[in-house]
């Protein structure tokens, strides 16, 4: 049961390119929506998070854009640089029920030199 | 801060043969997971515990796969007898009571030949 569903699957960009990432889910339960970046033999680890209230958050050159009425959220990476290469999984929960997280399917970023 | 630890990282083994991996969390995490995450897809909840009760197993195949957090602490999670299918990053997250943010150990690689 996929209740979040992520794209592209790959992504190529060369150095210095904006990277963007798209999510859509399904339930409308959901109030906390996590991007996680995971390096090849590591854990995933948080990235940026939003909540529904807001339609925007950034931290340096990450930005989530979030529409609530589409039910679907973004990752944008500005200036993107080779060690941003790695997967991205956004995800998403209901922090009253317990925040387990349904999870994407992840999208594996390239950035060329 | 030492994050969460996971043993072994690897492990082979053959079908219909048992296998176990141990988790420590983050110390004060009373918020426990055990995540099954198939090459090229994102994590998927296997089980939840809070302190050593279960909170969520309902996506855990209950008639192989077992898990434990008997003093609400370290926790194993089980698999008896595993499957081709069964192979795998098992991977193990932790959360503080009140924080929106999981830790997640390196996992541990399972390949069933």
């Amino acid at each position: 049961q996929q209740q979040v569903k992520q794209s592209p699957q790959s992504l190529i960009v060369q150095k210095g390119g904006i990277s963007i990432i798209n999510c859509a889910y399904e339930n409308t339960a959901f109030d906390y929506f996590p991007w996680y970046q995971q390096f090849p033999g590591k854990g995933p680890a948080l990235l940026i998070a939003i909540r529904p209230d807001v339609s925007e958050k950034k931290e340096g050159r990450f930005t989530i854009s979030f529409n609530k009425s589409a039910k679907q959220f973004s990752l944008h990476i500005m200036d993107s640089q080779p060690g941003d290469s790695a997967t991205y999984f956004c995800a998403a929960s209901m922090l009253y029920n317990n925040n387990d997280m349904r999870f994407g399917a992840g999208t594996r970023l390239t950035v060329k030199p | 801060e030492a994050g969460v630890a996971q043993s072994p990282r690897y492990k082979i083994i053959e079908k219909r043969q048992s296998v176990a991996f141990w988790c420590n969390p983050i110390s004060g995490h009373a918020t426990l997971y055990w995540y099954q995450q198939i090459l090229g897809q994102g994590p998927k909840l296997l089980i939840q515990f809070q302190n050593n009760g279960v909170v969520d197993d309902s996506q855990l195949p209950k008639d192989r796969f077992s898990a434990e957090r008997l003093k609400g602490v370290d926790s194993t999670l089980k698999i008896q007898p595993a499957k081709l299918e069964d192979s795998a990053v098992y991977l193990c997250a932790s959360r503080f009571t009140g924080s929106t943010e999981a830790f997640f150990g390196q996992g541990t690689r399972l390949t069933v030949v």
